[in-house]
């Protein structure tokens, strides 16, 4: 079993719906839980982090995190054609970041 | 946040050869790291850069094949020795600018191709 599994896609949405990436963990002590955005050619770029149960909002998107579960997943809303990108879970446990393989989401004009 | 620079941004080299890659960040942060991003694929960790000591390398990954320096709180070289059509990848350095946070920034990577 994979440490971080994500969907890899490709996922489509039209423009203007809500975009939902799901990712899950195998390790019950990790600590933390990041969401990165990369385009294609560029490096990773951070746009959630959240640490406990629940919901946690920026602008336009939304992380939940489900540790019973071992479930996180982040929510695009009113998805835009510049969404359009990679988008990797990671986990956080003794000083290391674990990345999941990456969701493809296309944002479909 | 930290803002991470890398050098070369791109290179093609020969088979046998090394390349040393530069990760300059603009303020100082408590831990480096650098990965690699093999096409299609994810970030998997090649070692942590330690200030001052050795690195601490993910399995799979030894000294010798990807020696690191990090002679401060804001540099860090990383370098492919004997390289081989395999090490074509990118590679990236990432900071932690704080203790006590595991908030995790990325350079812009280097992308390597191996002849």
């Amino acid at each position: 079993q994979k440490e971080v599994e994500q969907n890899s896609g490709p996922l489509s949405v039209p423009e203007g719906a809500i975009a939902s990436l799901n990712c899950t963990y195998s390790d019950r002590g990790s600590q933390s839980f990041f969401w990165y955005r990369q385009y294609s050619g560029k490096s990773p770029e951070l746009i959630m982090s959240i640490y406990s149960n629940g919901d946690k909002e920026d602008g336009r998107f939304t992380a939940q995190l489900n540790k019973a579960s071992q479930y996180v997943s982040l929510l695009i809303r009113d998805s835009q054609p510049s969404d359009s990108a990679t988008y990797l879970c990671a986990v956080f446990r003794s000083e290391k970041l674990t990345f999941g393989t990456g969701t493809r989401l296309t944002i479909i004009p | 946040s930290a803002v991470i620079s890398q050098k070369p941004s791109r290179d093609i080299c020969q088979r046998g050869t090394s390349l040393t890659i530069q990760c300059q960040v603009d303020s100082q942060v408590t831990m480096m790291f650098w990965y690699r991003q093999q096409p299609g694929q994810s970030l998997t960790l090649i070692a942590t850069a330690n200030q001052g000591s050795e690195a601490t390398y993910e399995s799979g990954f030894v000294i010798d094949k990807f020696p690191i320096s990090r002679p401060n709180l804001t540099f860090s070289t990383l370098t492919v020795s004997n390289m081989s059509p395999e090490d074509s990848s990118i590679y990236l350095c990432s900071a932690r600018p704080a203790r006590g946070t595991d908030t995790q920034y990325f350079g812009p990577g280097t992308r390597l191709t191996v002849l």
